[in-house]
């Protein structure tokens, strides 16, 4: 059975602080993808990147990093410079591969992020 | 123009009435999901379809029957609802790994 775990179910910083979002998973898949997801107060789920598991380089955009190290099962999310409007709950999911159908989203718990001005 | 739609955005109603669920998207995808989002904000999967057959069905109460008409409407009916179906309900369509959601429908059970 696939599982995600976010263990920090909250994080408070100040403006312009960097914010690291840990995500652990666990699959018996050699192919999935990973997620991460945002949701802002007004509660719509925005997506923010997917990479395969066969992808293990780096990805950053704009302020957003992502490190996927396979070896620990894990996919962290960097926040660089946080403004206020980066206030959110942060998902990390987990799909299986290969189907042409039916991929069902494993999500973490989600970790709150409060940025203060 | 947007891409998955869901009405209503919020439905308040009594225990033990019957309620449905709407969801359209535009996308021409193959794929729709219903997940569900507890007080807690966990997000968990219930039913997806793939052209109108129904290839998930995770442990749901028999309450909860998803239709889908066509494959751009996948549609969420509750019988007797109860309190613990308070929640918000997001659909969801994909075109293999990506999957785009609606903006959800909050649901209160009085």
């Amino acid at each position: 059975a696939q599982k995600v775990t976010q263990a920090q179910t909250e994080i408070s910083v100040v403006e312009k602080e960097d914010v690291t979002l840990d995500c652990v998973y666990e699959t018996r898949d050699t192919t999935y993808y990973l997620f991460w997801y945002k949701q802002p107060p007004s509660g719509e789920l925005v997506f923010l990147i997917r990479r395969n598991s066969f992808d293990e380089q780096n990805e950053i955009s704009g302020r957003y990093s992502w490190n996927f190290q396979k070896s620990t099962s894990s996919f962290n999310f960097t926040i660089t410079a946080s403004q206020v409007v980066d206030s959110a709950v942060y998902f990390c999911a987990l799909s299986d591969a290969l189907k042409a159908a039916g991929n069902k989203l494993t999500f973490g718990g989600g970790t709150r992020v409060l940025v203060k001005p | 123009d947007t891409a998955v739609s869901q009405t209503p955005k919020y439905l308040v109603t009594q225990m033990g009435n019957d309620k449905s669920i709407k969801c359209e998207q535009n996308l021409g995808h193959d794929t729709m999901y219903w997940y569900k989002q507890d007080s807690k904000k966990f997000l968990k999967i219930m039913f997806s379809y793939n052209n109108k057959e129904l290839i998930i069905n995770e442990t749901v109460p028999n309450r909860f029957s998803p239709k889908s008409p066509d494959k751009a409407h996948l549609n969420l009916h509750i019988n007797s609802l109860e309190l613990g179906d308070s929640a918000v309900y997001f659909c969801a369509s994909s075109h293999f790994n990506e999957q785009f959601f609606g903006p959800g429908t909050r649901l209160t059970v009085l």
